[in-house]
């Protein structure tokens, strides 16, 4: 069984101030780990992913996340936000060959002018 | 225009009625998923379809049916029988990978459904 923990439900912070979203996961088997996106009413965009090698994982919007195996982490970063960065993030992980993807409870994160 | 389309965008449902939620996808995804997403809970899985006519129950499938009769089509019915359904249900697809690779799971828009 696969579980995601989001530590932080909201994340307040400045516009063009660095920040940090902090996501857990908890798996028996090797897993693939996902960041995603989603703004008011829509759908989710996928932010990033780890499938396997660099643990530093780049990817849109000037976000990344490093995946550390020995803590089970793959936490979200970005150096300087944006007011558009508004919006509520998603870690998920999948260790299935279906591909289930499990989610974490999100963090709504709030930048602010 | 390639993606993943889902409607209504707003679905009303009233007492003892069964409604039906559409995604389509041109992707030629094998794969499809629903999830549904409440306030502070994350997404979770109803179902899911790894090819035509065949799905399973995900992790809440109860309340819910669903049919795979061709590739690009993955229609939810929410039944009678799903006793709190106001969410916002998320349709998702995949593609086949090559060599085992994972691929990446695409999200429509989203149908919210409310009930009267």
């Amino acid at each position: 069984a696969q579980s995601v923990t989001q530590l932080d439900s909201q994340v307040p912070v400045f516009e063009e101030a660095p920040v940090e979203l902090r996501c857990n996961y908890s798996s028996s088997v090797s897993v693939y780990l996902f960041w995603y996106v989603q703004y008011p009413n829509q759908g989710l965009q996928l932010l990033l992913k780890y499938l396997s090698g660099s643990t530093l994982v780049k990817g849109i919007n000037g976000f990344e996340a490093e995946f550390n195996k020995s803590q089970t982490s793959f936490h979200l970063r970005k150096p300087s936000v944006h007011i558009s960065d508004t919006a509520e993030y998603f870690c998920a992980v999948s260790g299935t060959s279906y591909g289930k993807l499990t989610f974490g409870q999100g963090t709504i994160l709030t930048v602010h002018p | 225009d390639g993606g993943i389309t889902q409607s209504p965008k707003y679905l009303f449902r009233k007492e003892g009625q069964n409604v039906t939620l559409s995604c389509e996808q041109n992707l030629n995804h094998d794969a499809m998923y629903w999830y549904r997403q409440d306030p502070g809970q994350g997404l979770r899985l109803i179902y899911y379809s790894q090819i035509v006519n065949d799905f399973q129950k995900g992790d809440i499938a109860e309340g819910y049916s669903v049919s795979r009769e061709k590739k690009e089509s993955f229609p939810l019915t929410v039944t009678s029988a799903q006793k709190n359904p106001t969410a916002f249900y998320l349709c998702a697809s995949r593609g086949q990978g090559l060599g085992g690779v994972l691929e990446t799971q695409y999200f429509g828009p989203g149908t919210r459904l409310l009930v009267l």
